[in-house]
């Protein structure tokens, strides 16, 4: 299996952009994470999936911020208009959800610049 | 509000020692506790996890202790190899299943040869 698959791997823009980044979760996963990656406050969780389905998205930080999940192989998160402050590594990561331990595996990340 | 504390940015270890990483938690609801290891332009890793019914899980050189009156949990590596210089997050959460994680911000380990 090639695993989560992210894409841009690294994206660069002007502030007002509109940016949208690319996950495929693993084959027969049926929850979706996005992460995001600051300095300021380490690894947070901004949306999540079961079987497609968004759970709690709680943690999006604005109404700039939206995601969809269209079918169990692909999911998007998109910022726009975007800002210097959205400046982050993105993280998509997937789960079977079997078993006790909850592993998540998580893609390579989106470094997102916004200029 | 951090649920889920690492209160050592970095660490500095001798090959061959031991390293600990230590992790504290405030949400009693936490039930899983799970380590990941992050290498530069990589996503994070799973490295070891542990239920809250248990106080110590063993894979290979890594262990896992978990002090749950404490609410405190600690990765401990021996021997270190300069291979395991990378930042590792602790991660908690409050079920199993398709649940997120809450991680805290970091260690970076620094395995010197």
């Amino acid at each position: 299996d090639a695993g989560v698959i992210q894409s841009p791997r690294h994206e660069v823009t002007e502030m007002g952009q509109e940016v949208t980044l690319r996950c495929k979760p693993i084959s027969g996963h049926n929850s979706l994470f996005w992460y995001r990656q600051t300095m300021m406050r380490g690894l947070e969780l901004l949306i999540y999936f079961n079987n497609n389905v968004p759970i709690d998205d709680s943690g999006m930080p604005e109404d700039r911020f939206s995601a969809k999940m269209p079918n169990a192989s692909f999911s998007t998160l998109k910022i726009q208009p975007s800002e210097p402050r959205d400046s982050a590594v993105y993280f998509c990561a997937s789960s079977a959800g079997t078993g006790a331990y909850n592993e998540q595996f998580f893609g390579p990340g989106t470094r997102l610049t916004v200029l | 509000d951090q649920q889920v504390k690492q209160n050592s940015p970095s660490l500095s270890v001798q090959e061959g020692r031991i390293s600990i990483l230590n992790c504290d938690y405030t949400n009693s609801m936490f039930d899983y506790f799970l380590w990941y290891k992050k290498y530069p332009a990589e996503g994070p890793t799973f490295l070891i996890s542990i239920s809250s019914i248990k106080d110590k899980n063993e894979d290979g050189r890594f262990t896992v202790f978990l002090n749950k009156s404490a609410k405190h949990l600690s990765l401990h590596i021996v021997p270190s190899q300069p291979g395991d210089s990378a930042v590792y997050f602790c991660a908690a959460s409050p079920a199993s299943g398709n649940t997120p994680l809450v991680f805290g911000k970091g260690t970076r380990l620094s395995v010197i040869a």
